[in-house]
């Protein structure tokens, strides 16, 4: 099974600031990383497809990068309702894995 | 798209249950469908899917005690959850292939 690391899982941020969260897979997966969003009490949103491609509806400050094993989800001038937790996931191949998510805090 | 999960409750160790999602919004039997559960605060965990055509995928922690079934013509997803353990207590999501679209979530607690 291909593990999905995460860093950091938590942080602190303060609104308006940039943050930048990472996630690193045991194997190459091409481009086949997602990104998702979860707020408590709800299902996860997808906002980030095959590394750098936005959701519809997602705002334009989420942004994705990467290749291969290291990938990047950056937030740029944090808002309000972005405190939550984020987890990555690989779809290259079964069984599908998430990181274990990186809980974003208000400084 | 609309997703809705029922069939959880409290079961014993050793039992069995099963999970109902119910699809409307689209064209459900063109669709590979996903269960995935979240163990109270804690990660996501991918548990099964099965595709359009009715091939099933499952993870290594579920294989053999889970099922996951459709019924197109009531456009309707299954878990069947066999053997359960303390573990596999979690609430479990029922999602469209791509994992854009969630249900609610249904609650399984296995405790004596």
């Amino acid at each position: 099974d291909i593990q999905m690391t995460q860093s950091p899982s938590f942080l602190s941020a303060s609104v308006g600031d940039r943050v930048t969260i990472n996630c690193k897979a045991s194997q190459n997966i091409n481009k086949y990383l997602n990104w998702y969003q979860q707020k408590l009490g709800e299902a996860p949103k997808r906002l980030i497809y095959n590394t750098n491609n936005l959701q519809t509806g997602i705002p334009s400050r989420f942004s994705g990068s990467g290749s291969g094993t290291d990938f990047t989800l950056n937030i740029n001038r944090v808002e309000p309702e972005d405190f939550s937790v984020y987890y990555c996931q690989q779809s290259n191949s079964w069984p599908l894995t998430f990181g274990s998510g990186t809980k974003l805090e208000i400084k | 798209v609309q997703l809705v999960e029922s069939g959880g409750g409290l079961v014993q160790p050793g039992k069995s249950l099963k999970l109902s999602c119910s699809a409307s919004g689209f064209t459900f039997s063109s669709y590979g469908m996903h269960w995935i559960r979240q163990a109270p605060g804690k990660g996501l965990d991918w548990v099964a899917y099965i595709s359009s055509s009715s091939g099933t995928v499952y993870a290594d922690a579920v294989k053999g005690r889970f099922t996951i079934s459709r019924d197109n013509a009531k456009n309707t997803l299954y878990l069947q959850l066999n053997s359960l353990k303390s573990e596999d207590t979690a609430i479990y999501y029922c999602a469209r292939k791509d994992l854009v679209d969630w249900g609610q979530g249904v609650m399984v607690t296995v405790s004596s």
